[in-house]
């Protein structure tokens, strides 16, 4: 299983660009990264997914460099209800136990 | 479209009931997940479903907790004699397969207070 390690938590200001990576050192061939987000009292939402390279929505940004041991999730501008705690998943399918949540990082974002 | 829906939002039960989760996941999706979540805390892995079956059944914590899923969708977590220790949000979530990296849909989970 590929172990991901992102930092416990992070502040911003409204307006803000903000950058939250996570490493994967051992990601395997196959494997994709995936990010959620949740709010308090609420399951985690499906935010992005990347294999390489750089992929774009219209919430975010996943930039996967060429060795694919880290990658960054960039929210722009970032308002005061991107507060919540994100969570970076390296797997290459769905399988139960190969779909594990790490701590996540809890981003604060301050007026 | 409907999203995966839990019920009961919020359950408070006496140490050794008998409790019973439900979830109703997006319609066509085969996958299924529970995940246990308690305050402060990551999301800790229970069982998968894929169609009505159960591959994997080594997350869960012990014997009291059991799992079900019919029709390929409502899905019941049981948790036998419940402990203190069982206090926590389940959250359910589905997807389209378990084949392929598809987004996982979550409910907002039901909050299990043990007192």
């Amino acid at each position: 299983l590929a172990k991901t390690t992102q930092p416990i938590s992070m502040d911003s200001y409204e307006g803000q660009e903000v950058n939250i990576t996570c490493s994967h050192n051992n990601i395997a061939t196959n494997d994709y990264i995936t990010w959620y987000q949740q709010f308090p009292s609420q399951g985690p939402r499906f935010i992005i997914q990347g294999y390489k390279t750089k992929v774009t929505n219209e919430v975010a940004s996943l930039f996967i460099p060429a060795d694919r041991k880290s990658s960054t999730l960039s929210l722009p501008r970032v308002s005061l209800s991107d507060t919540a705690v994100y969570y970076c998943l390296v797997a290459y399918d769905n399988y139960g136990q190969n779909f594990v949540f790490g701590p996540g990082t809890r981003l604060s974002v301050l007026p | 479209g409907a999203g995966v829906s839990q019920s009961p939002s919020n359950k408070v039960t006496e140490k050794g009931k008998d409790v019973e989760l439900r979830c109703d996941p997006i319609s066509g999706h085969t996958a299924l997940y529970w995940y246990r979540q308690r305050l402060g805390q990551g999301l800790e892995f229970l069982i998968y479903f894929q169609g009505n079956s159960a591959p994997d059944k080594s997350g869960l914590p012990s014997d009291r907790f059991s799992a079900e899923r019919t029709g390929e969708s409502v899905s019941t977590l049981t948790i036998q004699r419940t402990q203190q220790e069982d206090s926590a949000v389940y959250l359910c979530a589905s997807s389209l397969t378990v084949r392929s990296v598809s987004p996982l849909h979550f409910g907002n989970g039901t909050r299990l207070t043990v007192t």
